[in-house]
């Protein structure tokens, strides 16, 4: 398996607080992706890193901030909860495409999230 | 309409079934991913595809580029294998990112 971890893995907050999950990865991948996975819907990408301190949006970005302060974290904050952020999120890692190596992406085990 | 369409939504199927599960996509790729989540949410992937076929124990997916389908095959279904499985294309007119279809739900009954 893949060296991912998320912290926390399950967290209940009120409407209004920040929150803030964390994804470390031992294996030195350049991509990191955050992803939230909600029923009815495929996984949809939050943000995307391509290295320390690169970061872009993906499509359902509203309400979220990430930073990339180095290259095993990515960190995902929601600055003020809502209950429409309730979801389970994922973190995943990969190398960048093309790739010599692999560009499979490699999941962590996800958190989930209660906005109450 | 979502990018990744994946039928059926739900399976339900007797031990030892031949199961098929479809993707459909509506642009062109550049690989086609078959992913497996287990009740508990890990996410792991099955395999990375482009053209033609790809088999691994009991599992077969196929893709055929120029109908935008792919189809994972399992033969001699059991129970272990109940899970949401999930078809992921990369495309350029995503940016090289993965778009997601919304899952398969298949539970193999004993």
């Amino acid at each position: 398996d893949a060296g991912i971890t998320q912290s926390p893995r399950h967290k209940v907050t009120e409407t209004g607080t920040p929150v803030t999950l964390r994804c470390h990865q031992t294996e030195n991948h350049r991509y990191m992706y955050w992803y939230r996975q909600d029923p009815g819907h495929g996984l949809r990408l939050i943000h995307y890193s391509y290295g320390v301190k690169d970061t872009d949006k993906g499509e359902v970005s509203d309400g979220y901030s990430v930073s990339r302060s180095k290259t095993e974290d990515f960190l995902l904050t929601l600055e003020s909860a809502t209950s429409s952020q309730t979801s389970v999120y994922f973190c995943a890692i990969s190398e960048p495409y093309p790739s010599v190596v692999s560009y499979e992406q490699y999941f962590g085990p996800g958190t989930r999230l209660t906005v109450t | 309409k979502n990018e990744v369409e994946q039928s059926p939504q739900n399976l339900t199927a007797q031990e030892g079934e031949f199961i098929t599960i479809n993707c459909s996509y509506s642009v062109g790729i550049s690989a086609l991913h078959w992913l497996q989540q287990h009740p508990g949410g890990g996410i792991v992937s099955l395999f990375m595809l482009s053209s033609g076929k790809k088999k691994h124990g009991r599992l077969i997916a196929t893709i055929n580029i120029q109908e935008k389908h792919s189809s994972l095959h399992i033969t001699a279904s059991h129970p272990r294998d109940s899970a949401v499985y999930i078809c992921a294309v990369r495309s350029g007119e995503y940016g090289n990112k993965l778009v997601f279809g919304a899952g398969t739900i298949l539970r193999v009954k004993s």
